[in-house]
C-alpha cells in the first residue's frame, strides 16, 4: 500500500494563476481532509469529505475548492493563487468518518505564490 | 468553539529528562483527542489518542491525561531520547472535524 499520495511536492505560482494539488488513498477510506501548515498556526482544516459526492468546509475554505467524484481522490483546487496562500499542504484520510479516529497524512506539498 | 490552545511552543530538555505539553479545548462536544508527532519533512503521525470515556493512557514511554471537567490533556514523554526531537501537534475531533493546537517544537539534548 502507498498510503496517501501528494503530488507535487513543490510548487512556484505567479498571483493569480490556477492549479490543483493532487491527492490519492490507496487504503479504502471514506474519510479524506486537506489541511494547510503555516509557522506558529499549526495545522488549519481547509475542508473534507465524509465520501465520495460529498463535501464540507473546514475553518480556512476560502480561495479552495474540491470535489470528491472517487473514494480514491480528493483534488485542491486553487481558483487564483495570492501570497496569502503561501504554505505547506496536507492531505490525510481516514476509516473513520466522525473526525474521531487515525488521520494518515501524505508527505505535503509545498507551495509558494509570488 | 472548536480552537485547541497548546504550551509550550518550545520545550527544550536533556537526554534522560521527561517532558510534558499541555493542551486546553473549549468544545464540550469533543470526544477524541490524539497527539501526533510530525518529523522535518514529512506529514504528521499519530502517536498516542485518548477518548473521552478515559482519564489516562500509556503506551511504553508516552502516555496522555485527559480532564474533562477542566478541558484539557496533556502528553508525557518520559526518559526521552534524542529521536523524540520533533514537532508534536495535540489535537481534538468530534462533528466530522479534527482540530489541532499550533504545536509544540521538542528538542532533545545529549
Amino acid at each position: 500500500n502507498a498510503g496517501v499520495t501528494q503530488t507535487p511536492k513543490f510548487q512556484v505560482l505567479k498571483t493569480g494563476q490556477s492549479m490543483t494539488l493532487q491527492c490519492a488513498q490507496d487504503m479504502n477510506h471514506e474519510y479524506m481532509s486537506w489541511y494547510r501548515q503555516d509557522p506558529g498556526m499549526g495545522l488549519r482544516l481547509i475542508h473534507y469529505s465524509v465520501g465520495a459526492g460529498i463535501t464540507d468546509q473546514g475553518e480556512v475554505p476560502n480561495g479552495y475548492n474540491v470535489s470528491r467524484s472517487t473514494t480514491e481522490d480528493f483534488p485542491l483546487r486553487l481558483l487564483s493563487a495570492a501570497p496569502s496562500q503561501t504554505s505547506v499542504y496536507f492531505c490525510a484520510s481516514s476509516y473513520v468518518t466522525s473526525g474521531t479516529g487515525e488521520l494518515f497524512f501524505g508527505e505535503g506539498s509545498r507551495l509558494t505564490v509570488l | 468553539g472548536e480552537n485547541v490552545e497548546q504550551h509550550p511552543s518550545t520545550l527544550s530538555v536533556q537526554e534522560g529528562d521527561s517532558a510534558v505539553i499541555k493542551c486546553t479545548y473549549s468544545d464540550s462536544a469533543s470526544n477524541y483527542f490524539p497527539w501526533y508527532k510530525q518529523e522535518l519533512g514529512k506529514g504528521p503521525q499519530l502517536i498516542i489518542d485518548i477518548r473521552s470515556n478515559v482519564g489516562e493512557k500509556k503506551d511504553q514511554r508516552i502516555a496522555v491525561t485527559l480532564n474533562k471537567t477542566a478541558k484539557h490533556f496533556s502528553l508525557h514523554i518520559t526518559e526521552t531520547q534524542p529521536e523524540d526531537s520533533a514537532v508534536y501537534f495535540c489535537a481534538r475531533g468530534g462533528g466530522n472535524k479534527l482540530t489541532f493546537g499550533t504545536g509544540t517544537q521538542l528538542k532533545v539534548e545529549l
